[in-house]
């Protein structure tokens, strides 16, 4: 059974500061996965999505890795901003071909403080 | 090309009440998923649809919930019976097919609130 853990739960940093979130996943077989942003009362934003034959995805300040064989991921965002405060939440397609159904961590609540 | 759509945003019912979820998909898309996300806790997945079928509801409890997906109109979430437990953020998500390579967008959600 496949399973997503996401450390630390929540943290806080000083505007500027560059920061590394971490996702790990039991089962390394997986078609890709995915880093989303919610925003309290909102839906999820998609931020970069990383097929398993993919090392790593970049979009702006945003870069995120992907180690499959070891089951990790991490998203590194670079000086961050206050407007980066959010909670971040992992998610991986299982390796399979009838199903796109995506499994998520608990998510990494973050506040970027002025 | 608008997002997905959820309505109602906010749905209040008294407990053995039925509660039903709306999803408009993104224009061209014909996979969706809803997930439920209970208080202080994670997004668990719920069901995928295609238009007409259920593929995979492996996440959907066995009694009181059901969902379909037309070939006309919504996807439609419905839950029979509410109870307090019932109380969540559910959230629908649409992709255009299913390749491995695309992302789901996801809706702003519907918040139920069982009294």
């Amino acid at each position: 059974k496949q399973e997503v853990t996401q450390i630390p739960a929540a943290l806080s940093v000083p505007e500027g500061e560059n920061l590394v979130l971490n996702c790990s996943f039991t089962d390394s077989a997986i078609y890709n996965l995915q880093w989303f942003r919610q925003d309290p009362g909102k839906g999820l934003t998609s931020l970069l999505l990383i097929q398993s034959s993919q090392r790593e995805q970049t979009s702006g300040r945003l870069n995120a890795s992907l180690d499959k064989s070891s089951g990790r991921s991490t998203l590194y965002i670079a000086a961050s901003q206050p407007g980066d405060s959010a909670t971040y939440l992992c998610a991986v397609r299982r390796g399979s071909s009838n199903t796109g159904k995506l499994i998520f961590g608990q998510g990494t609540t973050l506040q970027v403080k002025p | 090309n608008a997002g997905v759509m959820q309505n109602p945003r906010h749905l209040v019912r008294r407990r053995g009440q039925e509660a039903r979820l709306r999803c408009s998909p993104m224009k061209g898309h014909s996979h969706v998923y809803w997930y439920r996300q209970l208080p202080e806790e994670g997004l668990k997945f719920m069901v995928y649809l295609q238009k007409e079928n259920i593929i995979d509801e492996s996440g959907m409890p066995k009694e009181r919930f059901s969902a379909e997906f037309p070939k006309e109109g919504p996807s439609i979430l419905r839950i029979q019976q509410v109870v307090r437990g019932d109380s969540a953020a559910y959230f629908c998500a649409s992709s255009p097919y299913l390749s491995g390579q695309e992302t789901q967008y996801f809706g702003p959600g519907t918040r139920l609130l069982v009294l």
